[in-house]
């Protein structure tokens, strides 16, 4: 069985610019979470998607949204982009809530 | 606010040795709490979830154990080998959070010699 997959790997963008992420979940998983891992402060919860419903987000701007398809495959988007905002940005699927979590690889993104 | 803390921060074995890696939380009320190990620059691979009802989960070499009351949790590796050597994280799920937002530790790297 496939695992998580996450494109692009790599990303660089410039300040202001905005980007998307996309995230294909194993198969028949219908929960998605997004997560943000910088050095600074580590992994942090962005927001969880099941049934291409939100159900949970984190403490992050507006700026910072998502979507999920009735695929379930997700994508994040990330507007205005700050310095800030360079991590590994990482997308992980499971079959239910509070289920075991598989991640993906992750998208690094550099802001410039 | 769940707050979740590793001891130590990193930590260096010589092969074939037992080790313990600790993992401690604010708030008892959790959902289950998970294992993961993330080699550099990599994703997050899982080793052990451990349901808030369990005290122990193993998984060959891994044994996680879990006192919810106490907040903590331990990971014991036998016999580490080099190839042990990564960033182990633990994470929490907690029952007042809808879904499944875990909240992760910092971690702890592990280095094992040869």
């Amino acid at each position: 069985k496939a695992g998580v997959t996450q494109t692009p790997r790599y990303l660089i963008k410039t300040r202001g610019q905005q980007v998307t992420l996309s995230c294909s979940p194993i198969s028949g998983h219908r929960s998605v979470s997004w997560y943000q891992q910088t050095p600074g402060q580590g992994l942090q919860f962005l927001f969880e998607y099941f049934s291409e419903t939100q159900r949970n987000k984190g403490n992050f701007p507006g700026r910072f949204s998502g979507r999920q398809f009735s695929n379930s495959r997700s994508e994040m988007n990330v507007s205005t982009l700050e310095l800030g905002d360079s991590a590994l940005y990482l997308c992980a699927s499971s079959w239910g809530t509070r289920e075991t979590q598989y991640f993906g690889p992750g998208t690094r993104l550099l802001v410039l | 606010k769940q707050e979740v803390t590793q001891i130590p921060a990193a930590l260096s074995v010589p092969e074939g040795e037992n080790l313990v890696l600790n993992c401690s939380f604010t708030d008892s009320a959790i959902y289950n709490l998970q294992w993961f190990r993330q080699d550099p620059g990599k994703g997050l691979t899982s080793l052990l979830l451990i349901q808030s009802s369990q005290r122990e989960q193993t998984s060959g070499r891994l044994n996680a154990s879990l006192d919810k009351s106490s907040g903590r949790s331990t990971l014991y590796i036998a016999a580490s080998q080099p190839g042990d050597s990564a960033t182990y994280l633990c994470a929490v799920s907690t029952v007042n959070q809808a879904g499944t937002a875990l909240i992760f530790g910092k971690g702890t790297t592990l280095s094992v010699s040869s």
